[in-house]
């Protein structure tokens, strides 16, 4: 059965660090992978998606992920983090062989932005 | 501009009675899904469709139904039997051609049952 793993509930880093959020993916194959952001009470905005070709995807706001087949992870990463970042952020798997687009997500990870 | 959009945002039902979430896209997507969010859970699937006319169970489908008559409609119904209504529920929508797996999400209602 696929899973998704996020390890961290919570991470707090400094506005203008570095940030990179973990996932982890249990699959059997090389799944389709996405990366969304929900700010308080509002819905999902996709950041990025991983389908074929190059590992490393380029998403807005200044996210990229790097997927990596042999540590079956798709990990999140921006350079710089704004304030504005602060949210709530799910990498979720789907399954090629499925044709239902049936997705299954981590548990989040939420994100703080120290001034 | 295309969309999603999901209504009420708050909904505030006693224990006992049921309650319809409305969903509604005009992004002319063939699939539409239904999930529930809990904190520290990320998002549960509760039913979903490819087609007019037909749709599945997910992952939570107990206490809720579904109808999808229309392309753009696909409302979800809280039942009495669903013990522990309280949560916020999104609906999302994706256009099944080429296989595209990306998902477009709805603002979400958050729906409080006492």
């Amino acid at each position: 059965a696929q899973s998704v793993t996020q390890p961290d509930i919570h991470i707090t880093v400094s506005e203008g660090a570095s940030l990179e959020l973990r996932c982890n993916y249990s699959y059997g194959a090389t799944p389709y992978l996405f990366w969304y952001v929900q700010s308080p009470g509002q819905g999902l905005q996709l950041l990025l998606k991983y389908f074929s070709g190059d590992t490393l995807v380029q998403g807005i706001k200044g996210f990229e992920a790097e997927f990596k087949r042999s540590q079956s992870s798709f990990n999140l990463r921006k350079p710089s983090v704004h304030w504005s970042d602060a949210a709530e952020y799910f990498c979720a798997v789907g399954a090629r062989s499925s044709n239902t687009g049936k997705l299954i997500f981590g548990q989040g990870t939420t994100l703080q932005v120290k001034p | 501009d295309g969309g999603i959009t999901q209504s009420p945002k708050y909904l505030f039902r006693k224990e006992g009675q049921n309650v319809t979430l409305s969903c509604e896209q005009n992004l002319n997507h063939d699939a539409m899904y239904w999930y529930r969010q809990d904190p520290g859970q990320g998002l549960r699937l509760i039913y979903y469709s490819q087609i007019v006319n037909d749709f599945q169970k997910g992952d939570i489908a107990e206490g809720y139904s579904v109808s999808r008559e229309k392309k753009e409609s696909f409302p979800l119904t809280v039942t009495s039997a669903q013990k522990n209504p309280t949560a916020f529920y999104l609906c999302a929508s994706r256009r099944t051609a080429d296989g595209d797996y990306e998902q477009y999400f709805g603002p979400g209602t958050r729906l409080t049952v006492t």
